[in-house]
This record gives structure tokens, C-alpha cells and sequence, in this order.
């Protein structure tokens, strides 16, 4: 599996925006990334994914870099609750398997 | 609630004994994956089923680990002879593959809250 990497922790003010950043050097033409995130005592929740185009839903922004060997997470104004554990992962089109890191661990400051 | 379901959510027990954890995956996914997570750490993958057929094992699944998921719908995880080292998260998530039928997927894994094992 093509690997992430990833800061292990990052600080954040309350209603800030949020850039969290993920290489994946080795990423392969058909990998698309994913995005988790893992509240305290939870499974991970799916946060947002995509291929080559930048991306946004209700929760965040996916900003993938042209040479798709990088990519940033985007929480446009975080606020307390956004204090988890943050994955960024590489799956293939209907893969079975994907592996995570340790992903980052998001504080939200008040 | 329509979401992954894991039970039980708390599991304390001595080594050498054995243990089984179930999963009820969303009824509408034939996907269904079991992850660990010991803590500081990632989810993972321990194996996964497409439907009743278990398609891929890691090898942190050693002899003593066994999935099932015999009619395509709820899996068990047993450990044998639990040891400390087992002690951990197990984490269950369903999906559909893009593609299957009547199902919109984006390939999207739901995970459930998990299954935390202390083995004293």
C-alpha cells in the first residue's frame, strides 16, 4: 500500500480556519484519498475524499495538489468538536483493504 | 439507528480465556471489515468479507483469530486464548463497492463505535 504521512499533532483557535496537510509521495494513478477523523471513545467517521479535483462537502475541503503528492484538509472554521484524530488514507476503486497511520491530532483552543 | 453495530462495547477478561465480538454491519452493504486499534495508534486491517466469503487476512491474524460472517450479514471475531497483547480496539466498518447494485458508494467506509478489549 502506498503510505501517508502526516504531523503528528496541530494547534488550532476556535472558529479559525484549519489547513491539515498529507503527503503521499507513492501514490499511484488509481488511488484516491480519503479522509477520517476519530472523536475520543469513537470509530473513525468519514470526512471527505477525492482523486485529482479539489472538493467540498458540509464538513471540509479537500485540496489536492497538481501532482497529486500531497493534499490538505480544509475545516473552513473549527470549532471544539473538530478535536479528533484526523487519517488521511489511500484506497483503491473498490478496494478491500486500506491501511491508516497515525494520523494527526487536532487541538481546538477556545 | 441504521449505523454499525458492535457489541459488546467493553470486554474485561483473564488471559487463556476466549472471547467473541459481533458486528452488525449497515443491512444494505456486503462489506464488512474488522480493524484494531491499540492506543496512540491507527485502525489495522485485520481482515475483511465481501458477503460470506472472507477475501483478505492480515497477518496480524494469527491462528488464534477467527472471522466469520456465515450468512452475508452479521460477522464474530473470536480470539482464543486471549493474551495481553490482544488487548486493544476492535473496530468493525461495511461498505458497497462503487457499482453495486442500487447502491450509490464512493467506496466510503462506515465504522462502528468498537469493541475494547482488556486482557488482564
Amino acid at each position: 500500500d502506498a503510505k501517508t504521512t502526516q504531523p503528528n499533532s496541530m494547534e488550532s483557535n476556535e472558529e479559525e480556519p484549519v489547513h491539515l496537510p498529507c503527503n503521499h509521495s507513492t501514490i499511484s494513478g488509481t488511488d484516491y484519498i480519503h479522509w477520517y477523523r476519530q472523536l475520543p471513545s469513537q470509530g473513525p467517521e468519514y470526512v471527505i475524499h477525492g482523486l485529482t479535483s479539489n472538493v467540498n462537502n458540509r464538513m471540509a475541503s479537500l485540496a489536492i495538489a497538481e501532482d497529486r503528492k500531497s493534499s490538505t484538509l480544509i475545516l473552513h472554521r473549527a470549532t471544539l468538536r473538530d478535536a479528533a484524530v484526523y487519517y488521511c488514507i489511500l484506497r483503491l476503486y473498490n478496494a478491500g483493504k486500506s491501511t491508516f497511520g497515525d494520523g494527526t491530532t487536532l487541538t481546538v483552543k477556545p | 439507528d441504521t449505523g454499525v453495530s458492535q457489541d459488546p462495547r467493553h470486554k474485561i477478561t483473564k488471559r487463556g480465556q476466549n472471547v467473541t465480538f459481533r458486528c452488525d454491519p449497515i443491512s444494505e452493504h456486503n462489506r464488512l471489515y474488522w480493524y484494531r486499534q491499540t492506543l496512540g495508534q491507527g485502525p489495522e486491517f485485520l481482515t475483511y468479507f465481501q458477503n460470506e466469503a472472507q477475501l483478505e487476512k492480515s497477518r496480524l491474524l494469527s491462528d488464534r483469530f477467527s472471522a466469520e460472517r456465515p450468512k452475508g450479514s452479521f460477522s464474530t471475531l473470536e480470539i482464543q486464548r486471549t493474551e495481553q497483547g490482544d488487548s486493544a480496539m476492535y473496530l468493525c466498518a461495511s461498505n458497497s463497492p462503487a457499482g453495486f447494485s442500487g447502491i450509490q458508494s464512493t467506496g466510503e467506509l462506515f465504522f462502528g463505535e468498537g469493541s475494547r478489549l482488556t486482557v488482564l
